[in-house]
């Protein structure tokens, strides 16, 4: 299947610092990106789904302001976290898709954020 | 609003026994089901799939049945192995949203 990338893996960053989270579509072009943040031993929750050039949908309950989505290309979704603190330690995950049916999604590896 | 309950884990198993995984759901509509893994390190990988009431789907000796009437979509497997421990999410799909995951169960096999 197509892949999905995310850089960084992992990043430890201080409390009030932003960090930048990217997710690309190496070999397809992804009209549509999701962001997950999944919890130890919880599912995976939506954050927020972007469309290419437009703003993102955020999903009740998430800060669009603390979370900023950027969807500027086909093949790249950023995530930035500003003025970060440790509960919002987490694994985030980026999902993109192609077309609009379920089995062109496809996940990234996941970013683990952790924040002293 | 739609969700997805999944039996909680670890699941831990010897080499070569059976495996359930139990996955309900609730959801207004038809929506779609799914049975997605995840290995150590790794991204979500979509396992096995069914669209409609009865179908069944499997891969790699995996079999789950959408059961419509007590909205279940249970995932099995005979005959389990070392490589197959991982983490495993049931999840469905209605068109124009994304997927929504239950929590996740996870399954060490040791040999």
């Amino acid at each position: 299947g197509a892949v999905v990338s995310q850089h960084p893996s992992w990043v430890i960053c201080k409390s009030g610092t932003s960090v930048k989270i990217e997710c690309r579509s190496l070999d397809f072009q992804a009209t549509t990106m999701f962001w997950y943040r999944q919890f130890p031993k919880q599912s995976l929750m939506l954050m927020a789904t972007s469309n290419e050039g437009s703003k993102a949908t955020y999903e009740q309950g998430v800060e669009k302001d603390k979370f900023l989505i950027n969807h500027a290309s086909l093949t790249l979704s950023t995530l930035t976290v500003t003025s970060a603190h440790p509960e919002d330690s987490s694994f985030y995950i980026c999902s993109a898709r192609a077309g609009t049916s379920y089995n062109e999604q496809f996940f990234g590896p996941g970013t683990r954020l952790t924040v002293l | 609003g739609d969700s997805v309950t999944q039996m909680e884990g670890p699941v831990t198993l010897s080499e070569e026994a059976f495996l359930t995984i139990n996955c309900t759901y609730t959801a207004t509509g038809y929506p779609s089901l799914f049975w997605y893994v995840q290995y150590p390190g790794e991204g979500l990988q979509l396992l096995l799939k069914a669209t409609k009431a009865d179908d069944k789907g499997s891969n790699k000796g995996f079999e789950a049945t959408y059961r419509k009437e007590t909205t279940s979509f249970h995932l099995e497997k005979g005959s389990v192995q070392v490589s197959d421990s991982a983490v495993y999410f049931c999840a469905l799909f209605q068109a124009g949203t994304a997927l929504i995951f239950g929590k996740g169960t996870t399954l060490s096999v040791s040999s």
